[in-house]
């Protein structure tokens, strides 16, 4: 298994619905975990950080983070065009890593299109 | 405004040249970063630096060099030995004593071989 695996898309979904990422981790990721958003020819922005079990919420946007099953989510309520982007799901560093804490693994992406 | 520039934003380059990148931070940042994208790749780590004068290998580093001279300054230079240079180039940044592991980055350099 990769260390972070996401669906690559494209997702598709209508102006006003609930958009749904993914993202899957194995062992050797640390259970911290980062949502970044990524236009098209941009640099990624962090959206939404997640260090515990369970959800966390900052208003049109959900991460779900489930260590049972090392999954990791983001909902988009009320999708808009603008939420149109690329997003990247990244871990913590390794365990027992000896770098800095900010060395991520990234995943490769999931490319989101709302539909007006 | 505190953040990450990169210069310059695109480059072209001819085969067999080297040429460098540009990262600067006014964040006070320990840590700084240089990632690769490719389309649909993701982000591949180059190389990382901790701390001024140090610096390690990250998952790409063949064909790439780098120096931490400055904390604010940690430039990438991409070498004739580096067989597909062409991509997205990205320099991060963080505070490498946090826990939150979040980075920050720059705008992006494009690197174009000819």
């Amino acid at each position: 298994q990769k260390e972070v695996e996401q669906n690559s898309g494209p997702l598709s979904v209508p102006e006003g619905a609930i958009a749904s990422l993914n993202c899957t981790y194995s062992d050797r990721v640390s259970q911290s975990f980062f949502w970044y958003r990524q236009y098209s020819g941009k640099s990624p922005e962090l959206i939404m950080s997640i260090y515990s079990n369970g959800d966390k919420e900052d208003g049109r946007f959900t991460a779900q983070l489930n260590k049972a099953s090392q999954y990791v989510s983001l909902l988009i309520r009320d999708s808009q065009p603008s939420d149109s982007a690329t997003y990247l799901c990244a871990g913590g560093p390794p365990r027992n890593y000896g770098g800095s804490q900010g060395n991520l693994i990234f995943g490769k992406g999931t490319k989101l299109s709302v539909k007006p | 405004d505190g953040g990450i520039t990169q210069s310059p934003k695109y480059l072209f380059r001819k085969e067999g040249q080297n040429v460098t990148l540009s990262c600067e931070q006014n964040l006070n940042h320990d840590a700084m970063y240089w990632y690769r994208q490719d389309p649909g790749q993701g982000l591949r780590l180059i190389y990382y630096s901790q701390i001024v004068n140090d610096f390690q290998k990250g998952d790409i580093a063949e064909g790439y060099s780098v120096s931490r001279e400055k904390k604010e300054s940690f430039p990438l230079t991409v070498t004739s030995a580096q067989k597909n240079p062409t991509a997205f180039y990205l320099c991060a940044s963080s505070r490498a004593r946090s826990n939150t592991g979040e980075l920050f980055f720059g705008e992006g350099s494009r690197l174009t071989v000819l």
